[in-house]
C-alpha cells in the first residue's frame, strides 16, 4: 500500500513556465512534508519543505502548498529553467521519536521534469 | 544544507567478494543514518536505519547478513555488502538526520556493479 501517491509519472514544461508536481498522503500522523530534487547519477537534495501547521511556504522560485483536509501537498516552480530539469520526489513523515521508527521518509515514485528551452 | 559525502562513488567487484561504502556527516552529528537502495528510474527504498552505537533495524525483505550495517560514530556510517552477487548491482544512497529536526540530507550515492 502506498502512503503517498505522486502525480505526474513526467512532466515536460517550457522555459519560463510554471511546473506543478503533485502529492497526495493518507496518513493522518504524517506531519513533514519535504521535496528532493535529484540529478541523473545523483543522491537527492532537500529542495524545500513544509509542516501542517501552514498552508504555503516559498524559497526563490519554489513554493509548497499544502491542503491539510484534502492530505495534498504540491510544488510549484516558477519560471521554469532548463537547469530545474530533474527528478523530483515528495516525501512524507511522522513525528521523529528517537530509538524508534518514527520519521522514516515514504516516497512518492517521482516526477521526471523536463524543462525545454 | 547539511552536507553527508559518501565513498567510493563506483565500485565494481566480482561475484562472491565484500564491498564497504562509507557515509559520512560532514558538517552536523549524525544521530540516526539511513541506508536506501535506488534502481534505474525508480524511487528510492529504505533498507535500514541506524542510531548511532546501536544494532540498525533493517526494512523487511532485507537479509542483514549480507547487508552489515555499522553506525559506530555521529558521523560515520559503513555499508559492507557481503558475497555480492550481480543481482546487489544498484545505486545505494546514505542520508543522515541530526538530533534537532526532520530533515534527511542525502549523500552522493555510490554505484554497485557486480561482475
Amino acid at each position: 500500500q502506498q502512503q503517498v501517491k505522486q502525480s505526474p509519472q513526467s512532466l515536460i514544461v517550457q522555459k519560463g513556465g510554471i511546473s506543478i508536481i503533485n502529492c497526495a498522503y493518507e496518513n493522518t500522523a504524517f506531519d513533514y512534508f519535504p521535496w528532493y530534487q535529484q540529478f541523473p547519477g545523483k543522491g537527492p537534495a532537500l529542495l524545500i519543505a513544509i509542516r501542517p501547521d501552514v498552508s504555503e511556504k516559498k524559497e526563490g522560485r519554489f513554493t509548497i502548498s499544502f491542503n491539510k483536509s484534502a492530505k495534498q501537498f504540491s510544488l510549484h516552480i516558477m519560471d521554469s529553467q532548463p537547469g530545474d530539469s530533474a527528478t523530483y520526489f515528495c516525501a512524507a513523515s511522522k513525528k521523529v521519536n528517537y530509538g524508534g521508527s518514527q520519521g522514516n521518509l515514504i516516497f512518492g515514485k517521482g516526477t521526471k521534469l523536463s524543462v525545454k528551452p | 544544507g547539511a552536507v553527508v559525502s559518501q565513498h567510493p562513488s563506483r565500485v565494481i567487484c566480482k561475484s562472491g567478494t565484500s564491498v564497504k561504502i562509507e557515509c559520512r556527516s560532514l558538517d552536523f552529528q549524525a544521530t540516526t543514518m539511513f541506508w536506501y537502495r535506488q534502481f534505474p528510474k525508480k524511487s528510492l527504498m529504505l533498507m535500514a536505519t541506524s542510531n548511532e552505537g546501536s544494532k540498525a533495524t533493517y526494512e523487511q525483505g532485507v537479509e542483514k547478513d549480507k547487508f552489515l550495517i555499522n553506525h559506530a560514530s555521529l558521523t560515520l556510517s559503513t555499508l559492507t555488502v557481503t558475497s555480492a552477487h550481480p543481482e546487489d548491482s544498484s545505486f545505494y544512497i546514505c542520508s543522515g538526520r541530526g538530533s534537532s529536526g526532520s530533515e534527511q540530507y542525502f549523500g552522493p550515492g555510490t554505484r554497485l556493479t557486480v561482475t
